[in-house]
């Protein structure tokens, strides 16, 4: 099973939005609604942003959000703000065999 | 409060063996399934294992098949990760995460810190 694709890096302005792509396969992103998204600053342990394509977890800003089209899933950030400025990786159930796959990672830089 | 705190991480030959620990505290944690996720330095996370609530059911990624035995002891609300035949691609971060819902949202909700396991000679 290879790792769902993410573009490298991302940029934005403070206020602005950003867009994170995750393109999987039919075998996972496309064939489950169970993509869950990550935020990790260096040295940290990740933390859960989303699950479910589009579910904020408490205690998340409604600043960022989920969606899927196909084999795609996508988070965006909006209103972006400093401490935005982390890696964030894309997961998706891939099957009894596989488990979880995750994304290659991107790196989000606040301008 | 939830907190996940791995333990076990060190430096070891190729070929050798570790065990891996992760204490739990703040939640039940005979209703959750668990997991290990890795990240070698500078790279991107790896999922490397599951086990259900009641360890009726263990998965592994292939990259550690055969190598790594996960498993749990409820009772001292521990989690445990075998590593044998330990390759120098196995170098990363340790992270045990549980499961969102016990299992029902496939998602990881809460991380430890990690612990550091290097292989090399």
């Amino acid at each position: 099973q290879s790792a769902l694709t993410q573009p490298p890096s991302a940029s934005g302005s403070p206020g602005q939005s950003v867009t994170i792509s995750c393109t999987g396969t039919s075998s996972d992103v496309g064939g489950y609604n169970y993509v869950s998204w990550y935020q990790q600053h260096p040295g940290k342990a990740p933390k859960l942003m989303i699950y479910e394509v589009s579910k904020r977890p408490s205690g998340v800003p409604d600043r960022f959000s989920g969606s899927k089209s196909g084999n795609t899933a996508s988070l965006t950030v909006s209103g972006l703000q400093a401490e935005d400025e982390a890696d964030y990786y894309c997961s998706s159930y891939a099957g009894s065999n596989t488990l979880y796959v995750f994304g290659t990672g991107t790196k989000v830089t606040v301008l | 409060e939830v907190q996940l705190v791995e333990s076990g991480g060190g430096l070891v030959k190729p070929g050798g063996s570790l065990r891996l620990s992760c204490a739990a505290s703040g939640f039940t944690f005979s209703s959750y399934s668990m997991n290990w996720v890795r990240q070698a330095p500078g790279k991107g996370l790896e999922w490397v294992s599951s086990i259900s609530s009641s360890s009726s059911y263990i998965y592994y990624a292939d990259s550690v098949k055969g190598r790594f035995t996960i498993s749990r002891d409820n009772a001292k609300n521990s989690l445990y990760l075998q590593m044998n035949s330990l390759r120098a691609e196995d170098t990363a971060v340790y992270y045990c995460a549980r499961m969102k819902g016990g299992g029902s949202y496939f998602a990881f909700d809460y991380w430890g810190q990690g612990t550091l396991v290097t292989v090399s000679s």
